[in-house]
């Protein structure tokens, strides 16, 4: 069990440019979670997919778009990036006891 | 909305007991969760409390108070390896979505 895989681990973008982060659950987990974290901060919820099939935006959804492309899959996609989204990303999936389970994340510049 | 509020920083040494105080102002409740974060790792789930009480995982312990919108996570037996960021969340409503805590960074000192 791979758990909860993210790509890419690190990614450089110019402003304007735009990326694909890829998502991965192993777990047959229905709920899927988009994060970003800065720093001495806590997590704040970009997008939600409660279940395939649906997405739903969460605090800070501006300037992001989502995929949920089947049950184990779900992508964030930056279409113009800003010096304001150089962040940690972190997907997530949720088990049935309410646990996040949380992937080794995206670590993102925008220069 | 919800907002959580925890200390920024505690300082301890081997061996001894911390507790970790969050207090929430939320519309609705259904959990309060806890998370713990090692420096460039991803964050871990620690617990979660529907109920008052506490809930005894090993040397961590969780409680809640829905009364007093308040919870605690204690550390006993500190331990170098539980230096980290230790993050509250709570679930305020019947959908999916946690909300999180800014943090409260652990130092383990020898």
């Amino acid at each position: 069990n791979a758990g909860v895989t993210q790509t890419p681990k690190f990614q450089v973008l110019k402003t304007g440019q735009s990326m694909t982060l890829q998502c991965a659950q192993d777990m047959n987990h229905n709920s899927m979670y988009w994060y970003r974290q800065d720093p001495g901060m806590g997590l704040r919820l970009i997008y939600y997919s409660a279940s395939e099939g649906t997405t739903d935006k969460g605090e800070v959804p501006n300037g992001y778009n989502v995929s949920r492309l089947n049950k184990r899959e779900f992508s964030l996609r930056l279409e113009s990036a800003a010096p304001s989204q150089t962040s940690v990303y972190f997907c997530a999936s949720q088990g049935i006891s309410y646990e996040q389970y949380f992937g080794p994340g995206t670590r993102l510049t925008v220069t | 909305g919800q907002s959580l509020e925890q200390p920024s920083e505690v300082t301890a040494v081997e061996g001894a007991i911390v507790q970790i105080n969050c207090t929430y102002q939320t519309s609705g409740f259904y959990g309060l969760s806890w998370y713990q974060q090692h420096d460039g790792g991803a964050p871990t789930f620690l617990s979660y409390n529907a109920l008052d009480g506490l809930e005894e995982t090993g040397r961590f312990s969780s409680f809640l108070s829905r009364s007093d919108s308040y919870g605690y996570l204690l550390l006993q037996e500190l331990q170098m390896k539980d230096s980290a960021s230790y993050f509250c969340a709570v679930r305020g409503s019947n959908d999916y979505k946690l909300s999180f805590g800014a943090g409260t960074t652990v130092t383990v000192r020898a």
